[in-house]
C-alpha cells in the first residue's frame, strides 16, 4: 500500500541554522501539507501546496519558513533560521481526491 | 471553520463497541466531518468522512444526526490496538486550490482494555 515518507526521522540542530525536512508524498497525489505537533500540544496546520504554489497558510508559517517541490516527487519544508520554539514533530500530508489527507510518519526536530 | 467538541477521555472494554461523541454545531452546509486518529506520536490516520448520510467502511461507523450538529464514530470491536487519540474535524473539501486543511482539537483518548 503506497505511503508518505519523511526524512529525517530525527534532526538535531542549532539554533539560528537551517534545516530542511523531506517528504516523498504518495505519487498520484497533487495536494500536500505541513503540519506540526509540539510535544503535548495539538497538531498545528502549517500550509498547504497545490498546482506548485501555496494555497493557504497559517500564522504559523512565516517568513522563516518556506516550501518546495523541486522535483515533482519531493516535497520539503525549510526553516531558515531555526529558533528552540520550532522544536516539534513535523508531519507532511497528501491527498488525491477532496476528502482523506494521507500522513507520514513525521520528523522530529529538536532545536539546541 | 466550524469547531468541535469531544470528551477528553474514554474507555472501551476490548470486544466491546466504543462509540465517540463529537458536537459540532457551527457547522456549515459544505463542511464535512471527518475523522482520524493519532497512535503515540505517530502521523495521523484518516479513518472515515461524511456529509450528512450514515457512513461505514472496514475500521468503522460514522452516524451523523440529521441536524449535522453532532456525530458519533463507532469502532464495533474495539481492539488494544485501537487504544489513540481520536480526533473529530470538519472541514471543506479540497477543491483546486481551496479548502482542505485540517484544524485539529484535543480530541478523545480512547483507552482500551482487556
Amino acid at each position: 500500500e503506497p505511503e508518505v515518507t519523511q526524512t529525517p526521522s530525527h534532526q538535531v540542530t542549532q539554533m539560528g541554522q537551517e534545516v530542511i525536512l523531506r517528504c516523498v508524498p504518495i505519487s498520484n497525489h497533487l495536494y500536500f501539507y505541513w503540519y506540526r505537533q509540539i510535544l503535548g500540544q495539538k497538531v498545528e496546520f502549517l500550509v498547504s501546496f497545490y498546482n506548485n504554489e501555496i494555497s493557504e497558510k497559517s500564522e504559523i508559517f512565516d517568513d522563516q519558513f518556506s516550501v518546495e517541490r523541486p522535483d515533482g516527487s519531493n516535497f520539503t519544508l525549510k526553516i531558515r533560521s531555526t529558533k528552540l520554539e520550532d522544536s516539534a514533530m513535523y508531519f507532511c500530508a497528501s491527498g488525491d481526491t477532496t476528502y482523506e489527507q494521507y500522513f507520514g510518519p513525521g520528523t522530529r526536530l529538536t532545536v539546541t | 471553520d466550524a469547531k468541535t467538541t469531544q470528551p477528553p477521555s474514554m474507555d472501551c472494554a476490548e470486544g466491546r463497541a466504543a462509540n465517540l461523541p463529537c458536537n459540532h454545531s457551527t457547522i456549515s452546509g459544505n463542511e464535512y466531518v471527518y475523522w482520524y486518529r493519532q497512535i503515540h506520536s505517530q502521523g495521523p490516520q484518516y479513518i472515515i468522512h461524511g456529509l450528512k448520510n450514515n457512513e461505514t467502511n472496514e475500521m468503522a461507523s460514522l452516524i451523523i444526526t440529521e441536524d449535522r450538529k453532532s456525530s458519533t464514530l463507532i469502532l464495533p470491536h474495539a481492539t488494544l490496538r485501537d487504544t489513540a487519540v481520536y480526533y473529530c474535524i470538519v472541514s471543506r473539501p479540497r477543491f483546486y486550490n481551496q479548502g482542505g486543511k485540517l484544524i485539529f482539537g484535543q480530541g478523545t483518548e480512547l483507552s482500551v482494555k482487556p
